[in-house]
């Protein structure tokens, strides 16, 4: 298995622009976390989903964010319009959810930076 | 505050001696979680402690828990240049779903 993908590894853009983030899970797992790590703030989680659906987004910053998943294996973290404090790793994990003693998977994150 | 904070923020180390770390957390928890990242990585999952387990070895690595003073430790035996790293704890707490909630990170750094 391919672990954990993530798309773009490395993304600059200018303030103002739209930024999407891709990631796709691990076969077979049907959770999917978004973090967001900076020196600052650490790791923060922004939101996950259990089978396709959303289930805490409370660590989304602002509505300028949103994370959707399209399918079982596949998701997208959008942000519209991006800020220089956006600026950041972002990594998506995924995991088997099965109800307890939930280990993660990370994968090698998208270093964001906002001019 | 953190759920869960590791103590010390930063270890240095000589290569062949061990290191320790501590991560305290404040509420009850299902399961306590030690990951390892590499600078410019992702973190990788190491070991995993269920809330009625006190000690859990994996290879190098040997951690307890404490859920009377709500902490936990991790020792790596004889260390290694390759475990240079940032090492997070991270729990799962019951009613929150499956999501984990991480500490801050101790660096650690093993000199040749």
């Amino acid at each position: 298995d391919a672990g954990v993908i993530q798309s773009p590894r490395h993304e600059v853009t200018e303030m103002g622009q739209e930024v999407t983030l891709r990631c796709k899970l691990i076969s077979g797992h049907n959770s999917l976390f978004w973090y967001r790590q900076t020196m600052m703030r650490g790791l923060e989680l922004l939101i996950y989903f259990n089978n396709n659906v959303p289930i805490d987004d409370s660590g989304m910053p602002e509505d300028r964010f949103s994370a959707k998943m399209p399918n079982a294996s596949f998701s997208t973290l959008k942000i519209q319009p991006s800020e220089p404090r956006d600026s950041a790793v972002y990594f998506c994990a995924s995991s088997s959810f099965r109800g307890q003693y939930n280990e993660q998977f990370f994968g090698p994150g998208t270093r964001l930076t906002v001019l | 505050s953190q759920q869960g904070e590791e103590d010390p923020q930063a270890l240095s180390i000589q290569e062949g001696e061990n290191a320790t770390m501590n991560c305290s957390y404040k509420t009850s928890i299902n399961n306590l979680q030690w990951y390892r990242q590499n600078s410019g990585r992702g973190l990788v999952h190491l070991i995993l402690i269920r809330s009625n387990e006190r000690e859990k070895h994996s290879g190098r690595l040997r951690v307890t828990l404490d859920t009377s003073k709500k902490s936990s430790s991790l020792l790596i035996t004889a260390s290694r240049a390759a475990d240079t790293a940032s090492y997070f704890c991270a729990t799962e707490i019951p009613a929150a779903g499956n999501k984990l909630t991480f500490g801050g990170g101790t660096r650690v750094l093993v000199k040749p």
